[in-house]
């Protein structure tokens, strides 16, 4: 049971470059979010999804585009990578219900030069 | 709007000593309340929650925490802290009837030997 992982571990980006981010998640859970963390801010929600097909925008989604075509799956893309999105990017999982804690990827650090 | 609030950004304790890291919450209607633990290059890790019921929560390595509903305060304690109890707490607050959940900035705990 791997619990939820993410790949890659850490990615340089030149301004403009794209690239996805793959989050999976081995507990059939059906909620799925991604997240950003920048120093003093906390966790702040990039997109969030509550099934497979359906996705919704968070708190901070400018820039930032998701797919959940497998409930197992959350990918989240950069179209066009900025200096700004450099940060520590999070997946998480919970179930639908019940007390619906979050378990969480060991991260990926990114760069955007 | 639900928010959530960590007074300190850092907390310091000797070894042996009580710790306390403070969070307060704004939340219409009854609160989900959290607190994750993470550690350096790490995703973070549930240590408690609160739902219902009685006050006093326990958690994973012999933390606790209070919730107090006329002071909206939820914070953390432990009764002897260790120094690898050292890391960074985040204090979260599910969003009543909906699917996000709101961390505060985090609070850095050191524990001296």
């Amino acid at each position: 049971n791997a619990g939820v992982t993410q790949t890659p571990k850490f990615r340089v980006l030149k301004t403009g470059q794209s690239m996805t981010l793959l989050c999976a998640q081995d507990m059939n859970h059906e909620y799925m979010y991604w997240y950003r963390q920048d120093p003093g801010m906390g966790l702040r929600l990039i997109h969030y999804s509550v099934g497979e097909g359906t996705t919704a925008k968070g708190e901070v989604p400018d820039g930032y585009n998701v797919s959940r075509l497998k409930k197992q799956n959350f990918l989240l893309g950069l179209e066009s990578a900025a200096p700004s999105q450099t940060s520590v990017y999070f997946c998480a999982s919970s179930l639908a219900s019940g007390t619906y804690e979050q378990y969480f990827g060991p991260g990926t650090r990114l760069t955007v030069t | 709007a639900q928010s959530v609030a960590q007074p300190e950004d850092q907390v310091n304790v000797a070894e042996g000593n009580p710790l306390t890291v403070k969070c307060t919450y704004s939340v219409s209607g009854n609160p989900y309340l959290f607190w994750y633990v993470q550690y350096p290059n790490r995703g973070l890790q549930f240590l408690l929650k609160y739902i219902t019921g009685d006050n006093l929560v326990k958690g994973s390595y012999g933390f606790e925490a209070e919730f107090n509903k006329s002071q909206t305060s939820f914070h953390l304690k432990k009764p002897s802290a260790l120094v690898s109890d050292s890391a960074l707490y985040f204090c979260a607050v599910r969003e009543t009837g909906g699917f996000k959940t709101i961390f505060g900035a985090g609070t850095r705990l050191f524990v001296k030997a």
